[in-house]
């Protein structure tokens, strides 16, 4: 079965360095979107990204945030200046048409210190 | 957004029948229901969803009110592999979703 694949699985920062975290969405899907979960609490909408541009984007979503789709395949999210209160699960996801289900990687591991 | 109700958790024994309720009384006439389920320390897994008429797949079943305001999905032998936190989600098409607490559902043996 298609996957979304996540890496690295783990990062670890320094606070205050920049961190890119990647994913392949499934390939043939015109839909990406990027969650986080801090430990503990809910799964949380970041953005959502289609035809090459942020389609939605969630508060939490500031200027240090940044999404890039650079080569058709892969879907970075880039935080630029690193707070401590980003260590969070990361989870990428992608949806093939509008009302299909999500595929939900399986996540990078934020940890800022 | 239309938001959920859901219980907060739910106990199971392997091999029965497991009816998870949502209630969404605020449902809007584009929203999809979305069930979605968590396993411990995994990303959330796409169960099944519709719009109106009840869903089946080879994970489990949703049945959807006429009147579309609850649902509940049925998992129609549950394994210990099904104990995992359970997502009932309004979304309308290519919009981001709004997660809440979900069920945490366990599974005994």
């Amino acid at each position: 079965e298609p996957e979304v694949t996540q890496t690295p699985s783990h990062q670890v920062t320094q606070m205050g360095q920049e961190v890119i975290l990647h994913c392949v969405p499934i390939s043939n899907h015109l839909y990406f979107y990027w969650y986080r979960q801090i430990l503990g609490q809910k799964v949380e909408f970041l953005v959502s990204f289609y035809n090459n541009e942020i389609s939605e984007k969630s508060e939490i979503f500031d200027d240090q945030f940044s999404v890039e789709r650079p080569d058709g395949s892969n879907f970075t999210l880039k935080i630029r200046s690193t707070k401590l209160e980003d260590s969070a699960m990361y989870f990428c996801a992608s949806q093939g048409e509008s009302n299909y289900g999500y595929t939900f990687g399986s996540g990078t591991r934020l940890t800022v210190v | 957004d239309a938001k959920t109700t859901q219980p907060n958790s739910m106990e199971s024994n392997e091999e029965e029948p497991v009816h998870l309720p949502c209630n969404h009384s605020t449902i809007s006439g584009t929203d999809y229901i979305h069930w979605y389920r968590q396993l411990p320390s995994q990303g959330p897994e796409y169960v099944i969803h519709g719009l109106t008429s009840n869903v089946n797949n080879r994970m489990a079943s949703l049945a959807i009110a006429e009147d579309r305001k609850s649902s509940t999905l049925i998992l129609h032998r549950a394994t210990l592999r099904d104990a995992a936190v359970y997502y009932c989600i309004l979304g309308r098409a290519g919009n981001m979703l709004t997660f809440g607490g979900g069920t945490r559902l366990m599974v005994k043996p």
